[in-house]
């Protein structure tokens, strides 16, 4: 079972918005702003697309928006494209003793 | 641009030690302030934070997997190392090394992000 919780899928259609949602505790998303997201392709190495809740790596779209609000943060994508259908993992710092923990993984289907 | 490669067996015997490499291109492994971690992912399932080195030596790992694990550095060959003990069928898995940006919080040092992956590489643990 992993630290923080996510939904096992969520879809939606092309030009569509949608949010996945990554619930913890107040021992690490709650307690710290260092919630990142990665997706992943099959076949391939994840890939930083949100850091520090909410902001963005050079090079990623701005349809890719985080936030975060109590103990669970949120990844938002605004008008779905095919290439976005993948897997989605949110990560936390979780203190000084679990140090750092994913959520169990989202996919994204794109009808 | 920096960019980390895993070696290393794809077969490990049960009960024995799993032994990897990650080896750094493009930059110094000494240089900055970054965390360099192991991160493994079983098929069809999620992502588990293995441990990790910072460029002082210093560690910190999974506690489900502390009593099992070694990480280590070696700053000559810009590598750093994963061994993992009395592994069993459990542990097979694609296991990615990553790069771990930092930033300093009232004194102490706090990942940001994965911000570099390699591309993994699949051990099955089989006799």
């Amino acid at each position: 079972q992993s630290a923080l919780t996510q939904p096992a899928s969520v879809s939606g259609s092309p030009g569509q918005s949608i949010t996945i949602s990554c619930t913890g505790t107040s021992s690490d998303v709650g307690s710290y702003n260092l919630v990142s997201w990665y997706q992943q392709h099959p076949g391939k190495a994840p890939k930083l697309m949100i850091y520090e809740v909410s902001k963005r790596p050079s090079g990623v779209s701005n349809r890719f928006s985080g936030s975060k609000s109590g103990n669970t943060a949120s990844l938002t994508i605004s008008g779905l494209q095919a290439e976005d259908e993948a897997d989605y993992y949110c990560c936390s710092y979780a203190g000084s003793s679990t140090f750092e923990v994913f959520g169990g993984g989202t996919k994204l289907t794109v009808l | 641009q920096v960019q980390l490669q895993e070696s290393g067996p794809g077969l490990v015997k049960p009960s024995q030690t799993l032994s990897l490499t990650c080896t750094v291109s493009g930059g110094s492994i000494s240089s900055g302030s970054y965390y360099w971690s192991w991160i493994r992912q079983p098929a069809g399932k999620g992502l588990e934070w293995i441990g990790r080195i910072y460029t002082s030596g210093s560690t910190n790992y999974n506690p489900s997997l502390k009593s099992r694990v070694t990480i280590s550095v070696d700053t000559s060959k810009n590598q750093f190392s994963l061994t993992l003990s009395s592994v069993t069928a459990a542990d097979t898995a694609v296991y990615y090394c990553a790069r771990g940006s930092t930033v300093e919080v009232t004194g102490n040092r706090l990942q940001v992000a994965f911000d570099i992956w390699g591309q993994g590489t699949m051990v099955t643990v089989s006799s």
